[in-house]
């Protein structure tokens, strides 16, 4: 069974850092794998999905890798800045057809002005 | 606008009266999905479907049932709610293996 692991479970940095996301996951016979944002209270937003032929995916400041072989993916955000202050969630696609998705449990972070 | 709508968002029951949570996607999705999410434990798969009249367990299934009539929606029943289903209940939907998939905005479940 496809286990996710999020580190840290939460972080605080100054805004204007750079700073690092990891997930790890047991299984690496994956689909692909796709990183989220959580805001209290809120529904998830996608921020990046990487397929398994990828090595990365960039979207703004934001620069997702994933290493299958190893079974890890960090999430890089660079210049933190107050509203990037959230849970990230990431999420693994396994299983026949990619159906299953095994999410971690998250990173919170925020990010102190 | 590209949307999963849930219905109701918030929701306060009782033990054993049956509760239907709806959910409906207005991009021609063939895969739509349920989770809840409890603190601790994170997001957890209740049932998938692929396609109408196609459904599959997730890794929590037990006490849920689910339907899939018509591409656009996807409801999730609860034909005996217990307090251990108290929860936030998330539906997504996809196009397929490579698509990225969208979240309603949840709904919280209280079973008193």
């Amino acid at each position: 069974k496809q286990e996710v692991t999020q580190i840290p479970a939460a972080l605080s940095v100054p805004e204007g850092e750079n700073l690092v996301l990891n997930c790890s996951f047991t299984d690496s016979a994956i689909y692909n794998l796709q990183w989220f944002r959580q805001d209290p209270g809120k529904g998830l937003t996608s921020l990046l999905l990487i397929q398994s032929s990828q090595r990365e995916q960039t979207s703004g400041r934001l620069n997702a890798s994933l290493d299958k072989s190893s079974g890890r993916s960090t999430l890089y955000i660079a210049a933190s800045q107050p509203g990037d202050s959230a849970t990230y969630l990431c999420a693994v696609y396994s299983g026949a057809g990619s159906y299953q998705l095994t999410f971690g449990k998250g990173t919170k972070l925020s990010v102190i002005p | 606008e590209a949307q999963v709508t849930q219905n109701p968002r918030y929701l306060i029951t009782v033990t054993g009266k049956k509760l239907t949570v709806t959910c409906s996607q207005n991009m021609n999705h063939e895969y739509m999905s349920w989770y809840r999410q409890d603190p601790g434990l994170g997001l957890r798969q209740i049932y998938y479907s692929m396609n109408v009249e196609v459904t599959d367990k997730g890794d929590v299934p037990e006490g849920y049932k689910v339907s899939r009539k018509e591409k656009r929606n996807f409801p999730l029943i609860l034909e005996s709610p217990s307090p251990n289903q108290t929860s936030l209940y998330f539906c997504a939907s996809r196009t397929g293996a490579v698509d990225i998939q969208y979240f309603g905005a949840g709904t919280r479940l209280s079973v008193l």
